[in-house]
């Protein structure tokens, strides 16, 4: 089956503890993204890759890392975790960013940093 | 920045009425995005459009890009319609690649 998986689905951590959100699609897209999600303000674009070893910032990019080094693996790196990370995470990927392309979520990952 | 923005905000309707959720974009686009969010968080993508109009089912999705404006149409509506509709438009002033929300609209339908 054609899929976006994250894990974890739901984790609660503390301050300052480092934790890696993973990511993994099967359907050899090129393109992956992360996005925050939080009341009022919707969905944010954190970090995107055009293609293995492309990254590039979106709109809310502090205290996030990423890397590509597969094509199929795209993990949010939260080097040190504070309170205003808790949220909502979704991770997406689709075939190209021509716009053509309908878009594929993972299920998202809840997180609370305490 | 520019932005994406839909309305209603909120929208109650009893089943069987014709729902229509609006999207404004301020930027030229090749295309835009209706996703779905359903309560309990998964969100699916409903369409992708960069002219015309689209149908599946009993969800039509248009869009005039001269306009700037694209509408999601729900006829006969169900109670399990009821979730967020939110718009995403590709946004290629800055970084190429970036994709920016509109806030959503959430849909209740009742029984």
């Amino acid at each position: 089956e054609a899929q976006v998986t994250q894990n974890p689905r739901y984790l609660i951590t503390v301050t300052g503890k480092k934790l890696t959100v993973t990511c993994s699609q099967n359907m050899n897209h090129e393109y992956m993204s992360w996005y925050r999600q939080d009341p009022g303000l919707g969905l944010r674009q954190i970090y995107y890759s055009m293609n293995v070893e492309v990254t590039d910032k979106g709109d809310v990019p502090e205290g996030y890392k990423v890397s590509r080094k597969e094509k199929r693996n795209f993990p949010l790196i939260l080097e040190s975790p504070s309170p205003n990370q808790t949220s909502l995470y979704f991770c997406a990927s689709t075939t190209d960013f021509s716009g053509a392309n309908v878009l594929t979520f993972g299920a998202g990952s809840r997180l609370t940093v305490l | 920045k520019n932005e994406v923005e839909q309305s209603p905000q909120n929208l109650t309707a009893q089943e069987g009425e014709f729902i229509t959720i609006n999207c404004s974009y301020s930027v030229g686009i090749s295309a835009l995005h209706w996703l779905q969010q359903h309560p309990g968080g998964g969100i699916v993508s409903l369409f992708m459009l960069s002219s015309g109009k689209k149908k599946h089912g009993r969800l039509i999705a248009t869009i005039n890009i001269q306009e700037k404006h694209s509408s999601l149409h729900i006829t006969a509506s169900h109670p399990r319609d009821s979730a967020v509709y939110i718009c995403a438009v590709p946004y290629y002033g800055g970084s190429q690649g970036n994709l920016i929300f509109g806030k959503g609209t959430k849909l209740s339908v009742k029984p």
